[in-house]
């Protein structure tokens, strides 16, 4: 059974980091394009930052370009998003998310759409 | 620039069938998407995913009350036979290869 556990939320200043961790079971992570998606307090869900299998291709939201950083451990069936420079705006449940995909001759490929969730983790960013 | 969107809100009754909308933008008209639910205090959870021929792909345990169709622009997500669980927040997610999108999300209340 597929199961994403985030962890690693918690109070921080305007201008601090924090360091948000995903672990995953049930499934070969090494395989998968994995994703951080956030919801702010009462808001709609977005998208945060994208990460191809092997951390070949990396995306980010316009929001968080320059300021997050999404990584990837295969080896520990782990994933990561770095925060930094941390705004008021940025408080919100943290989600990561893996996306269907296939693998054929030794490459993996992704279909770019969510299929399994996390149960969150929440940030608050607070003076 | 691929933008999707949602009503706000829709309501049913019990046992009633709904059917949600999600509107894909010019240019886009193409797309596919994917239906999420999320009920209250929880983390979405995939439904299925729909093609611009209509085709639709649900996720593993979901029920055939929940089907996809398209027309257009226009992406659906009916539900039949509502249920009280089935009372949540609904959002569509379209994307690009650099870019995943959602809508704002359709509250949905069975009334």
């Amino acid at each position: 059974e597929v199961h994403l556990v985030e962890s690693g939320g918690g109070l921080v200043k305007p201008g601090g980091s924090l360091r948000l961790s995903c672990a995953a079971s049930g499934f070969s992570l090494s395989n998968y394009t994995m994703n951080w998606v956030r919801q702010a307090p009462g808001k709609g869900l977005e998208w945060v930052s994208s990460i191809s299998s092997r951390g070949t291709y990396i995306y980010y939201a316009d929001s968080v370009k320059g300021r997050f950083t999404i990584s990837r451990d295969n080896a520990k069936n782990s994933l990561y998003l770095q925060m930094d420079s941390l705004r008021a705006e940025d408080t919100a449940v943290y989600y990561c998310a893996r996306e269907v995909g296939y693998c054929s001759g030794g490459n993996c490929y992704s279909m770019y759409y969510f299929d399994f969730w996390g149960q969150g983790t929440l940030v608050t960013v607070l003076s | 620039q691929l933008v999707v969107t949602q009503s706000p809100s829709a309501s049913a009754s019990l046992g009633a069938s709904v059917k949600l909308t999600c509107t894909l933008s010019s240019g886009h008209s193409n797309y596919a998407i994917a239906w999420h639910q999320q009920q209250s205090e929880k983390g979405p959870r995939y439904l299925m995913k729909v093609n611009r021929n209509g085709s639709h792909t649900r996720g593993d345990g979901i029920p055939d009350r929940f089907s996809g169709s398209s027309s257009g622009a226009e992406r659906y997500l009916t539900i039949s036979t509502l249920q009280s669980e089935d009372e949540a927040d609904y959002y569509c997610q379209s994307w690009g290869t650099a870019i995943r999108v959602f809508g704002g999300g359709t509250k949905l209340t069975v009334l």
